[in-house]
Order: C-alpha cells, then sequence, then structure tokens
C-alpha cells in the first residue's frame, strides 16, 4: 500500500513569489492535514481538509491557504513569500477525523525561500 | 489544551531498554496519549498510543500513570534505527472539533550510542 506522497521534495523560491505544495494521501484517507516545521517553532498546525471542506485552520496568516479534490489529494499554497517562511512542510493523512486514530505522515517538502 | 513535558534530550546504549518520560499533570479523563517520533530527514510516525490502561505493540510499550499524570514509553531494546525525536501528545477522545490537530511540543530527542 502506497504511503502518502509529498511533491515537490525540495524546492526554492524567492520572496515574493509563491508556491504551491501537493499531498496525495493514502488510498481510501479522507483527511489530509499540513503541519510546519521549524527548528525555532518545531512542528505547528497549519490546516485539515476532510472531505474538500477544511475543518481547522492553525494560528497563520491568510497567505497560508490549502484545498482537497474530490479524491483526497490537497494542494496548500504560500502567497507573497517571505524568509521565516522556509521550512518543511507536511502533510499527514488518515481515514476519518476526530478520532483517535494514527495519522500518518509523508516526508515533507523542504521549501527555502532566499 | 493540556500540554505534556519532556525532556529535551536521553542517551541509550544500544540493545538496552529506554524508558521515556511524559508528565501530562492537566490531562482530562477523555484525553488518549499519543507517542510519534520523527526520525532525521523523515516525516513523524505513529508508536502507540493509550488511555488508561498499559499498552503494547511491536514497537513499544505505554506504561500509564494510575492517576494518567504521566506516562512512559518503553523500547525493550534500543538499536541505532531508534535514534530519533520522541513526541508524547494528548488528544481529546471527545473532541470531533479537533479534528486530525495534533499540538506537537518539543519532544525528546533520543540518542542510541554503539
Amino acid at each position: 500500500k502506497a504511503g502518502v506522497t509529498q511533491t515537490p521534495r525540495y524546492l526554492i523560491k524567492t520572496r515574493g513569489q509563491q508556491v504551491t505544495l501537493s499531498c496525495s494521501p493514502i488510498s481510501g484517507h479522507r483527511s489530509v492535514s499540513w503541519y510546519q516545521q521549524t527548528p525555532g517553532q518545531g512542528l505547528q498546525f497549519l490546516f485539515e481538509y476532510f472531505s474538500e471542506t477544511q475543518r481547522n485552520k492553525g494560528n497563520f496568516p491568510g497567505r497560508f491557504s490549502g484545498r482537497q479534490f474530490s479524491n483526497s489529494r490537497s494542494e496548500m499554497n504560500v502567497s507573497t513569500l517571505e524568509l521565516g517562511d522556509s521550512a518543511l512542510y507536511l502533510c499527514a493523512s488518515s481515514p476519518w477525523t476526530g478520532d483517535t486514530g494514527e495519522l500518518f505522515f509523508g516526508e515533507g517538502s523542504r521549501l527555502t525561500v532566499l | 489544551d493540556a500540554k505534556t513535558t519532556q525532556p529535551n534530550s536521553m542517551e541509550s546504549n544500544e540493545e538496552e531498554p529506554v524508558h521515556l518520560p511524559c508528565n501530562h499533570s492537566t490531562i482530562s479523563g477523555t484525553d488518549y496519549i499519543h507517542w510519534y517520533r520523527q526520525l532525521p530527514s523523515q516525516g513523524p510516525e505513529y508508536v502507540i498510543h493509550g488511555l488508561t490502561s498499559n499498552v503494547n505493540n511491536r514497537m513499544a510499550s505505554l506504561a500509564i500513570a494510575e492517576d494518567r499524570k504521566s506516562s512512559t514509553l518503553i523500547l525493550h531494546r534500543a538499536t541505532l534505527r531508534d535514534a530519533a525525536v520522541y513526541y508524547c501528545i494528548l488528544r481529546d477522545g471527545q473532541n470531533n472539533n479537533a479534528g486530525n490537530m495534533l499540538t506537537f511540543g518539543g519532544g525528546t530527542r533520543l540518542m542510541v550510542k554503539p
């Protein structure tokens, strides 16, 4: 069974640009959540999508957005990139939401903003 | 949200047992105790979770104090591959609104010496 796939794995952007990251969940999983990991702030929740609807959003500015498609694949977008957006962006999938089941994480997309 | 406290780092010898502590003195009756670990250059992976009783799986054991204010993740024989950051996380089993939002603390960096 294929795991959570994130693309691209690495990318470099410059300040002011925008970026789109993609996450393909495990087949049959309907929940996709996104996390940002930086050395200073650690792992922080960005948002979760379930059945194409955003369920929760973390404490991030409106420049961070996301969406989920009918096949459960999800994308997140960061507009007007800042140096502080350099981070590892992780996606996690789960069959359901709001229960206490495990989340399955991808290997992440490492974004560097110059 | 109830928070967890873990030591920043711990060291172990290979093939010896490791006990990773976690304090959660403000845990509520419906909070499940989850453990994830993050190997270098990878996304977090689920290890184990429990509510009140001790739990065992192929990866580890979870010992939960009788008052549930603390817990211990036990790796029975540490290997070099167990070197990772271990996160202790509380998830409310009755709060469906929280969805799959995990609140990560700083975790414990486990170093395993050959």
